[in-house]
């Protein structure tokens, strides 16, 4: 059974300090690693991709991958209230063309 | 205008009552995928399609068919509704990378 792990929260952050959001993952042979953001109620919306080991940046958001240890994160940087949502950690197992998805973790920012 | 749509938006049904709900995409993309989502249960999959001619099972598919009518559509049917498939149901597509999703239908059977 392939499995993706996530906390599933809440995590409560201050405004403007970094959030940083995990996840494992079970097969050491995964190749493609997403983070979704869902705000109550809305779909889930695609804001970060990872496929090699290391930091990949985007604006305030940052993905850390580490295959070795079968584990990704979304780092938030200068959090904002708008950040509050459920974030979605996916992986593309090896040889299989879905996507498994974990139950998510609710963050929420507090002013 | 929305890359991914579907229709209806909400829709309230009764048990043993047929319902389609449909998804359009003007992505391009070859593959489209049918999730519903459960509180605390995360995003499970239904059916998914590579394309015209590809139609596979996902994880939870019993009680549910699809047809997937073009490169651009991609319908799912229950074809005798049932209250436990009250949910969140969501159309999605790729491009081989990550998923796009549609803005979801609400399903409720009673």
């Amino acid at each position: 059974q392939k499995e993706v792990e996530q906390n599933s929260g809440p995590l409560s952050v201050p405004e403007g300090a970094i959030a940083s959001l995990n996840c494992t993952y079970s097969d050491r042979g995964s190749q493609s690693f997403f983070w979704y953001r869902q705000y109550s109620g809305k779909s889930p919306e695609l804001i970060m991709s990872i496929y090699s080991n290391g930091d990949k940046e985007d604006g305030r958001f940052t993905a850390q991958l580490n295959k070795a240890s079968q584990y990704v994160s979304l780092l938030i940087r200068d959090s904002q209230p708008s950040d509050s949502a459920t974030y979605l950690c996916a992986v593309n197992f090896f040889g299989n063309e879905k996507l498994t998805f974990g139950t998510g973790t609710r963050l929420t920012i507090i002013p | 205008d929305a890359d991914v749509t579907q229709t209806p938006r909400n829709r309230i049904t009764k048990t043993g009552k047929r319902i389609m709900l449909e998804c359009s995409q003007t992505k391009g993309h070859d593959r489209m995928y049918w999730y519903r989502q459960d509180p605390g249960l995360g995003l499970r999959l239904i059916y998914y399609s590579f394309d015209v001619k590809d139609i596979n099972k996902g994880e939870i598919s019993d009680g549910y068919s699809v047809s997937r009518q073009a490169q651009a559509k991609f319908s799912l049917s229950l074809e005798s509704a049932i209250p436990n498939q009250t949910a969140l149901y969501f159309c999605a597509t790729s491009d081989s990378g990550g998923q796009y999703f549609g803005p979801g239908t609400r399903l409720t059977v009673t």
